[in-house]
């Protein structure tokens, strides 16, 4: 059964960069049926999706972070990365990695995979 | 991008209740839609998936119904432990976005 765990800095400075990595277990990151996506949720509000990244590099970002995110991917050691550059007070937020299983034959598409969540302070 | 207005925002309800939550697109997306439950301190939890079905391992209590801009997610007797925030999610296009949350709470 697929895992998931986020790790990084739990504090950021202003103006600098974000980086997340999430570590999936339990199986290949490198299956056909899942896109693995950015999530996050700032303390008391709701749910903001960030953007995924595809076993095959592709990418897809919210537009309104997308000037200052990248997702990547690294197959080798079954991981997927976060970066938010220029962070503000803001981006405080707990940041969620989660898996989105896709499967046009069953029409199955949903998250059904997620990291515990970490928290994330944007403060000097 | 697709915005979704989830309502209500909260609720008060009794355990047995029948609860209702909608969640209205701002344009189609056919029945491109989820519902997932947060409980404090943890990760989303998919409930549904494709407008009605269900996920796997959810009690049969929840069931979600619609389909184009209007949606609705029902908890036929509510249990205790379905205290919780619960949110739509269109997956029909990107941006994904999320409803706003529906925060269900103990009357």
């Amino acid at each position: 059964q697929l895992q998931l765990q986020e790790s990084g800095p739990g504090l950021v400075k202003p103006s600098e960069t974000l980086s997340l990595t999430c570590t999936v277990s339990g199986g290949s990151i490198s299956r056909s049926s899942y896109y693995w996506d950015w999530i996050r949720q700032p303390p008391g509000k709701g749910l903001e999706w960030i953007g995924n990244v595809y076993y095959s590099g592709s990418t897809d970002y919210n537009p309104s972070l997308k000037s200052r995110v990248t997702i990547s991917i690294d197959t080798s050691k079954n991981q997927f990365s976060l970066k938010l550059s220029s962070v503000t007070a803001t981006d405080t937020a707990v940041y969620y990695c989660a898996g989105r299983h896709y499967d046009i034959l069953t029409g199955y598409d949903g998250f059904d995979i997620w990291g515990q969540g970490t928290m994330v302070t944007v403060s000097s | 991008a697709i915005q979704m207005t989830q309502s209500p925002s909260s609720l008060s309800a009794s355990v047995g209740d029948r609860v209702t939550i909608t969640c209205r697109a701002s344009q189609g997306i056919r029945n491109d839609l989820g519902w997932y439950q947060q409980k404090p301190g943890k990760a989303p939890k998919i409930l549904i998936y494709a407008a009605s079905s269900l996920q796997s391992g959810v009690p049969s209590r929840f069931s979600g119904s619609g389909s184009g801009t209007d949606f609705t997610l029902t908890i036929s007797s509510l249990q205790p432990e379905d205290f919780a925030t619960y949110y739509c999610l269109q997956d029909y296009n990107y941006p994904l976005t999320f409803g706003g949350g529906t925060k269900v709470e103990i009357k």
